[in-house]
């Protein structure tokens, strides 16, 4: 199993500019999230699904979108980027509340950097 | 709103002693999990250790440890025996009711000195 994976891992863009990033699980698993980290500030909740076709706010949405088309991806999108959302970008992913020990599983991360 | 507070930036110790890192987290929730990961310089974040609210037995894993305090809201980690290994960055998470979401403290960033 090659566990979650991101799509790029790496990525540098122009103010305005608009990308995509895309994440992929292969645990089935039911929860995706997108979280960002900036430094001295831990990872920021973005938007998180709780099954295909669902996508909810976290705590920082503004200026990213998301679709979940398919239960094994969850892509991030940035329609017009902008230089504060210069990050490292994480996915995740979980089991549903059904089972006991939420853990989430996370991919390598995205450095995405805004000039 | 939960919070997480993780408040040393920065700590250090000696290769095989032992060091504790502080957690306080703030909830109105009764059923929750508290974790703590590791980020090495990979950038990968791996879980260290979880532990379930309603359970009163603090979780171990090998050489880490929790001391989780629920009245006092306090979730630390100690590490035993520090290994080279072991320097990275650490994050207290809290897991609440209803989606799972991860909220993260600030991180603590541990060094070991050989």
């Amino acid at each position: 199993n090659a566990g979650v994976t991101q799509t790029p891992k790496f990525r540098v863009l122009k103010t305005g500019q608009s990308m995509t990033l895309l994440c992929a699980q292969d645990m089935n698993h039911e929860y995706m999230y997108w979280y960002r980290q900036d430094p001295g500030m831990g990872l920021r909740l973005i938007h998180y699904s709780v099954g295909e076709g669902t996508t909810a706010k976290g705590e920082v949405p503004d200026g990213y979108n998301v679709s979940r088309l398919k239960k094994q991806n969850f892509l991030l999108g940035l329609e017009s980027a902008a230089p504060s959302q210069t990050s490292v970008y994480f996915c995740a992913s979980s089991y549903s509340a059904a089972t006991s020990y939420n853990e989430q599983f996370f991919g390598p991360g995205t450095r995405l950097t805004v000039l | 709103a939960q919070t997480v507070t993780q408040s040393q930036p920065e700590m250090s110790v000696q290769e095989a002693e032992t060091v504790t890192l502080s957690c306080t987290y703030d909830t109105s929730e009764s059923d929750y999990y508290l974790f703590w990961y590791k980020q090495p310089p990979s950038r990968q974040m791996i879980l260290v250790i979880r532990q379930e609210a309603y359970k009163q037995q603090n979780a171990t894993e090998n050489r880490f440890s929790v001391n989780f305090q629920k009245a006092a809201k306090s979730f630390s980690l100690k590490i035993s025996d520090s290994q080279l290994g072991d320097a990275a960055m650490y994050f207290c998470a809290y897991s609440g009711e209803g989606a799972q979401k991860l909220v993260f403290g600030q991180g603590t960033r541990l060094t070991i000195n050989p």
